[in-house]
């Protein structure tokens, strides 16, 4: 099938922790972005990557590091998690070279990070 | 910067219609969407608006008007598995790169 695949699908960990999110898009688009969802449900961008290439990294503690081996990839690295870490991680691709429709994301089915 | 603004929470009965307003301010407008995302699971995309007017796609139609920063996703003949929080994201063309800015969401619940 043709998706936005991440892993895993929930995450539970203590704090202090290092932890890995993958994502992986078998669509052949050219850029993915890294998603944090919050307790009130609320999705704000964390970073994106055109062609391996980081193009957004919004305000997001240096904890994070995303990680993009080719465009088809894109993970995401968190050092010394922090309970207010906790949230759900959504992976998406897009095609930015894409015509006038500009049908916007596809997300992964998200990640649930909880730090305990 | 953006401002993206929706109800929290809509209440419908099942076979009604309810409209979703979104109203937003952003510096460099390029198009909007609403994505629908049921519980537990991935936002998944159901309409796309750049240019003012009505966008109609079976059950769920769009509207935008660029002059007054405002869309309203209209949904007719609502079904139980229309319960699902509604996600007005507006696409930011400043950066020269897609970058979608979500708004807060609307939970939707419908009612027999």
């Amino acid at each position: 099938d043709t998706a936005v695949s991440q892993t895993p699908k929930y995450l539970v960990t203590q704090m202090g922790n290092d932890k890995s999110i993958k994502c992986e898009q078998n669509l052949g688009h050219d850029t993915m972005y890294w998603y944090k969802q919050d307790s009130k449900k609320f999705l704000k961008i964390m970073f994106s990557y055109n062609n391996k290439e980081l193009i957004i990294n919004e305000t997001v503690p240096n904890r994070f590091s995303p990680k993009s081996p080719d465009k088809a990839h894109l993970n995401l690295h968190i050092n010394s998690l922090e309970l207010g870490d906790s949230a759900v991680y959504f992976c998406a691709s897009s095609q930015v070279s894409s015509g006038p429709a500009g049908y916007g994301y596809t997300f992964g089915s998200g990640t649930r990070l909880t730090v305990v | 910067g953006q401002n993206i603004d929706q109800p929290t929470e809509m209440t419908a009965t099942e076979g009604a219609i309810v409209q979703i307003n979104c109203t937003y301010q952003t510096s460099g407008f390029n198009g909007l969407f609403w994505y629908q995302q049921h519980a537990g699971e991935a936002p998944t995309f159901l309409s796309y608006n750049v240019l003012d007017g009505l966008e109609e796609k079976g059950r769920f139609s769009s509207f935008l008007s660029r002059s007054k920063g405002y869309s309203y996703l209209l949904l007719k003949e609502l079904q139980m598995k229309d319960s699902a929080s509604y996600l007005c994201a507006v696409r930011d063309g400043n950066t020269g790169f897609q970058k979608l800015v979500f708004g807060t969401g609307t939970r939707l619940l419908v009612s027999p």
